[in-house]
């Protein structure tokens, strides 16, 4: 069966650089879109973007140029996303998703000195 | 970007009642496709492009709509249906998300 897991809650500080991790089992890792959206507490869903493991080609919304970067290891079907010089506007659950029909069950990141 | 706005916000429906989620897009979609997300649980895909039920999902669901106007209907409210509703363009980007609607039982 289709799974995705994702990386356990991490609590890092301001200005630091976290690395989420998003393990696929059960398909073919290169053969599906993986995408990443955020979640703010209370609040709704926003698109970061997506990544091809077949050819890791990427696609980012503009907003999260700069602040995420999605990578893909097809050794270990592994999908990552870093998340750079955090602040707290970043704090939030992050899920990825396989073409939008399996999900991950979401990793909380919270920003805090 | 093109912004999706949903309507209402949030609404209570009695068992039973149909239900009527409005997802108005700032520009017009080829599709509409819609999530459902209840506490503490992953988003799950509902319906897609616009009309067609995800696996699993109960036939008292449908979806409709063309342009810039888009909604999800239940024939009949039941408990399990309440839950968070999001409407999703992905016919430009950025991809993007309306505000979600929060739809509770009576």
């Amino acid at each position: 069966q289709v799974q995705l897991q994702q990386s356990g809650p991490e609590l890092v500080k301001p200005g630091a650089s976290v690395r989420i991790s998003c393990k696929a089992s059960g398909y073919t890792f290169t053969s599906y879109y993986i995408h990443w959206v955020k979640q703010r507490p209370g609040q709704g869903l926003e698109w970061i973007g997506w990544i091809y493991p077949g050819n890791v080609n990427t696609k980012y919304n503009e907003k999260f140029k700069g602040k995420a970067t999605l990578t893909a290891d097809k050794s270990s079907s592994t999908a990552y996303m870093q998340l750079s010089s955090l602040t707290s506007e970043d704090s939030a659950v992050y899920f990825c998703a396989r073409d939008w029909d399996y999900w991950g069950q979401g990793t909380t990141l919270t920003v805090s000195s | 970007q093109i912004v999706l706005t949903q309507s209402p916000a949030i609404m209570s429906a009695s068992p039973g009642e149909k239900v009527t989620i409005t997802c108005s897009a700032s520009s017009s979609v080829s599709y509409m496709h819609w999530f459902q997300q209840k506490p503490g649980t992953s988003p799950k895909l509902w319906i897609y492009s616009t009309s067609n039920l995800a696996s699993g999902v109960p036939a008292r669901f449908s979806g409709s709509g063309s342009g810039t106007s888009y909604s999800l209907t239940i024939s009949r409210m039941e408990a399990e249906d309440a839950a968070t509703y999001y409407c999703q363009q992905r016919s430009s980007y950025p991809w993007t998300f309306g505000g979600g609607t929060k739809l509770e039982i009576k």
